[in-house]
């Protein structure tokens, strides 16, 4: 049964600190997506990668986010410094792009920044 | 600019039929409906989707009425692991967003 992995799953830092997380996305897929939940702003996509390139950050802080795909088994969704205001579910999702393209999401990173 | 609207919540008995409503009086003729679910502390979990006709999985039945502008979500026979939030998504033709908004809480009781 393929699925999305992340990790880490729950993670507490004080504001400042810088947090990674990373995703494995299911073998054989092309696009990766990472979203951030809040209850004030619901599910907000905030990365795009097919085939391992960027394609879509504009939902990204530029100025402490960054978003990577080392290679085609691990994407890293780095903040630094954190603020509280980022403290959030993050999630990241893998799909084989083209028509359908559904996209298959992992069980989320609970990030809070104290 | 929301493309659906749902309904924020509906309860449904359980072994019952749970009919989840979405409008989407704007959807273009290049546009796929897209159903997806979300239960609690879990990421959120593709169910069906459908152009213009009738299409059903193992989970669910898609509706689209004639002309496109809504739909409705069956699922044929509600467990409690069916309690979650439905999200109705209109996206088009290789559109690699999915843009969420609040869906329909729906609670599966006893």
């Amino acid at each position: 049964d393929a699925r999305v992995t992340q990790t880490p799953r729950h993670k507490v830092t004080e504001m400042g600190q810088e947090v990674t997380m990373r995703c494995q996305p299911i073998l054989g897929h092309n696009t990766v997506f990472w979203y951030r939940q809040t209850m004030m702003q619901g599910l907000e996509l905030l990365a795009y990668f097919r085939n391992r390139a960027p394609l879509d950050d504009s939902g990204m802080p530029k100025d402490r986010f960054s978003a990577e795909m080392p290679d085609a088994t691990l994407a890293t969704l780095k903040i630094q410094p954190s603020e509280p205001r980022d403290s959030a579910v993050y999630f990241c999702a893998s799909g084989l792009g083209g028509v359908y393209n559904e996209q298959y999401f992992g069980p989320g990173t609970r990030l809070t920044v104290t | 600019d929301a493309k659906t609207t749902q309904p924020t919540s509906m309860d449904c008995a359980e072994g019952r039929a749970a009919n989840l409503p979405c409008n989407h009086s704007t959807i273009s003729g290049n546009e796929y409906v897209y159903w997806y679910r979300q239960i609690h502390s879990q990421g959120p979990q593709y169910i069906i989707h459908g152009l213009k006709n009738n299409e059903t999985n193992e989970m669910a039945s898609l509706i689209i009425t004639e002309d496109r502008k809504s739909s409705t979500l069956i699922l044929p026979h509600a467990t409690l692991r069916d309690t979650a939030v439905y999200y109705c998504i209109v996206r088009g033709y290789n559109d690699y967003k999915l843009s969420f908004g609040a869906g329909t809480t729906v609670t599966v009781r006893a």
